[in-house]
């Protein structure tokens, strides 16, 4: 069965500090892995990754992937109150992807 | 573009009763997908479109479960009958048929449909 683990749970952290967030994927057709940010609604897209060792960044934003390890993770800097939110990992391929339960990230001004 | 559009916003319902949600995609995508979003489960794919023909139902729970999409514009998710168990947030995604780089197959959610069943 396709897994994908999300860690931490939760976050709380203060403005302007530094947060990692992890995944861990076990999928049977990969093809990519791919961040999404939750607020109160939908989704929304925030990185696919499919490579090895490149990172991707959008403003405060990056991740990276390791293939080898199966695992990506999210760096956020310089958090602000709006990254509050829960950031989802999917992996798999491109009709079928499997989501991690999340990271509830909590930023305090 | 209006982006993908799901109706109703908010559905409460009694046990046994039916319940139909509604999808309309974003014009010109290919794939319709819906998920079901739980704080147990997450999000879990429930069954996905390609041209209006449903090409894997291996994530609807129960045969209570169906989905149709009779054209391009338009998709339904039936409960019948519903269940406590059922609630949930149902969201609908739609996606372009080429994958554009970047752009996470242009997987575009709508805004869900949060089901409560007392």
């Amino acid at each position: 069965e396709d897994k994908v683990v999300q860690s931490p749970l939760s976050l709380v952290v203060h403005e302007g500090d530094t947060v990692t967030l992890n995944c861990s994927y076990e999928v049977t057709n990969f093809r990519s892995l791919l961040w999404y940010k939750q607020e109160k609604k939908a989704p929304t897209f925030l990185f696919m990754l499919t490579s090895s060792g490149i990172e991707k960044k959008s403003g405060r934003l990056s991740s990276i992937l390791d293939k080898k390890e199966l695992f990506s993770i999210l760096n956020i800097t310089a958090t602000q109150t709006g990254d509050s939110a829960v950031y989802l990992c999917a992996s798999g391929s491109a009709r079928q992807l499997t989501f991690g339960s999340g990271t509830q990230l909590t930023v305090l001004p | 573009d209006a982006g993908v559009i799901q109706s109703p916003r908010h559905e409460v319902t009694e046990m046994g009763q039916e319940v139909t949600l509604r999808c309309k995609p974003i014009s010109g995508h290919d794939y319709l997908f819906w998920y079901r979003q739980t704080m147990m489960r997450g999000l879990e794919l429930l069954i996905y479109f390609n041209n209006n023909v449903p090409i894997d139902d291996s994530g609807m729970p129960e045969d209570r479960f169906s989905a149709k999409m009779p054209n391009a514009s338009f998709s339904t998710l039936k409960i019948q009958p519903s269940e406590p168990r059922d609630s949930a947030v149902y969201f609908c995604a739609s996606s372009p048929r080429r994958v554009v780089w970047d752009r996470a197959y242009g997987y575009t959610f709508g805004s869900g449909t949060r089901l409560t069943v007392v």
